[in-house]
């Protein structure tokens, strides 16, 4: 139990297209999601807090019109790139807090995806 | 706010030798730990977290962490080193369940036959 799908797991593109990543949870429901970004050699940072049914909240330095996220569903959310540039080209990672039971011990954690890796020509 | 600092991005011991990665946290609550592994193009592995129960957490692959509140070390430890554990390994912070981990730097870790 516990999973976190991502869509696509890689994608080039060129620039000036927009691309959507999708992260789904598949057997849990969540409400809240997170996307973080990861440079290569580097660590992940923290770009939005997705709640389902509300605006997203960016950190700091994230341009919310470059990096669209809508989470439309409690199971769903997606990052949209929009007019990608090389710069972009980078690897997208997203959580999903779930809580629940498995195996019959309690729960309540983020669950990462697999990550999507960008590549903008 | 939270932070994670791990010390030594790059870490190399023999095939069979301890494994030791050190990672100091600073929060003003009592916080949830982690540890994740990353190898190459891959996503995260949870290897180990600490949710406040016990101290001396035993995670996936031998490695184990102790909780150090004194210290705010949560230093990850594995008594014999196998060539499959060459990856990366982050340190990671959070308040709560649903709240976003802050990352320590990172540590590549390489096993020497």
């Amino acid at each position: 139990g516990a999973v976190v799908s991502q869509h696509p797991s890689r994608v080039i593109c060129k620039s000036g297209t927009s691309v959507k990543i999708e992260c789904r949870s598949l057997d849990f429901q969540a409400t809240t999601m997170f996307w973080y970004r990861q440079f290569p050699k580097k660590s992940l940072m923290l770009m939005a807090t997705s709640n389902e049914g509300s605006k997203a909240t960016y950190e700091q330095g994230v341009e919310k019109d470059k990096f669209l996220i809508n989470h439309a569903s409690l199971t769903l959310s997606t990052l949209t790139v929009t007019s990608a540039h090389p710069e972009d080209s980078s690897f997208y990672i997203c959580s999903a807090w779930g809580t629940g039971t498995s195996g019959g011990a309690p729960y309540n954690e983020q669950f990462f995806g697999p990550g999507t890796r960008l590549t903008v020509l | 706010a939270q932070s994670v600092t791990q010390l030594g991005s790059h870490v190399s011991v023999s095939e069979g030798a301890l494994v030791l990665l050190r990672c100091n946290y600073s929060s003003s609550v009592p916080p949830y730990l982690f540890w994740y592994v990353q190898y190459p193009n891959q996503g995260l592995q949870l290897l180990l977290k600490y949710t406040s129960a016990a101290t001396l957490v035993k995670g996936i692959n031998g490695f184990e962490a102790e909780f150090k509140k004194s210290e705010t070390s949560f230093h990850l430890t594995k008594p014999s080193a196998h060539m499959s554990d060459a990856a990366e390994y982050f340190c990671a912070v959070s308040n709560s369940g649903n709240t976003p981990l802050v990352f320590g730097k990172g540590t590549r870790l390489s096993v020497i036959a």
